[in-house]
């Protein structure tokens, strides 16, 4: 199956603005979706399809994609966006259908 | 609103078998793929298994296959996953997710299934 890469840490001061990305062979066929996860608390989906956001998240969080390259962007990152995020996607290497997800991301925000 | 709650977790030797189940509740649960992800302790997520809404297509990890049988019952708003001969890189807490593929749009709180002898 696939992978998809993601850089282990990134940071971000507070009020400024972050890009998280999310490097596949799957994210040329299909786009990727973003969870953040806070300590001790299951995934939360912030960002799916081309460019979608859930209800409830806020509009500071955005997608992108090009290539085999995923994006997420954070503009005017909040102390309460530190957290690990996650990329996934589905994934159809070799006739096998399955998903697959990012190592993480652990944001920091100084 | 919508509720996923895991149950069945636990401490089991190599080798032994758990079924874990989650109840869903505040959706149409026949209209949706669902699937299973873990998080092994200090690590990342892992999809582990999916299941279409009529229960007639699944899929599985390559690390699990022929061990985890995903199963649902829409009649119970339920979906399951019979774990076998398990091994210490089971280890971990599984999550039940909505969602078949990429989008997994609510998740349960997890339940911890540790092997261990």
């Amino acid at each position: 199956s696939s992978e998809l890469t993601q850089d282990p840490a990134v940071s971000v001061a507070l009020g400024q603005t972050v890009r998280i990305t999310c490097q596949g062979d799957s994210l040329r066929s299909y786009y990727a979706s973003w969870y953040q996860q806070k300590p001790g608390q299951a995934p939360v989906l912030v960002i799916y399809g081309k460019n979608n956001r859930p209800s409830g998240i806020p509009d500071r969080f955005s997608g992108s994609s090009s290539g085999n390259t995923a994006s997420l962007t954070i503009t005017g990152a909040q102390a309460e966006d530190e957290a690990d995020y996650y990329c996934n996607s589905r994934d159809s290497s070799g006739n096998h259908l399955s998903v697959v997800f990012g190592g993480g991301t652990k944001l920091t925000v100084l | 609103e919508v509720q996923l709650v895991e149950s069945g977790g636990g401490l089991v030797q190599p080798g032994g078998s758990l079924r874990l189940s989650c109840a869903a509740s505040g959706f149409t649960f026949s209209s949706y793929w669902m699937s299973w992800v873990r998080q092994a302790p200090g690590k990342g997520l892992e999809w582990v298994a999916n299941i279409k809404q009529d229960g007639s297509e699944k899929y599985y990890v390559d690390s699990v296959k022929g061990r985890f049988t995903i199963s649902r019952d829409n009649a119970k708003n339920s979906l399951y996953l019979q774990m076998n001969s398990l091994r210490a890189e089971d280890t971990a807490v599984y999550y039940c997710a909505r969602g078949g593929w990429a989008t997994h749009d609510y998740w349960g709180q997890g339940t911890l299934v540790t092997v261990s002898s």
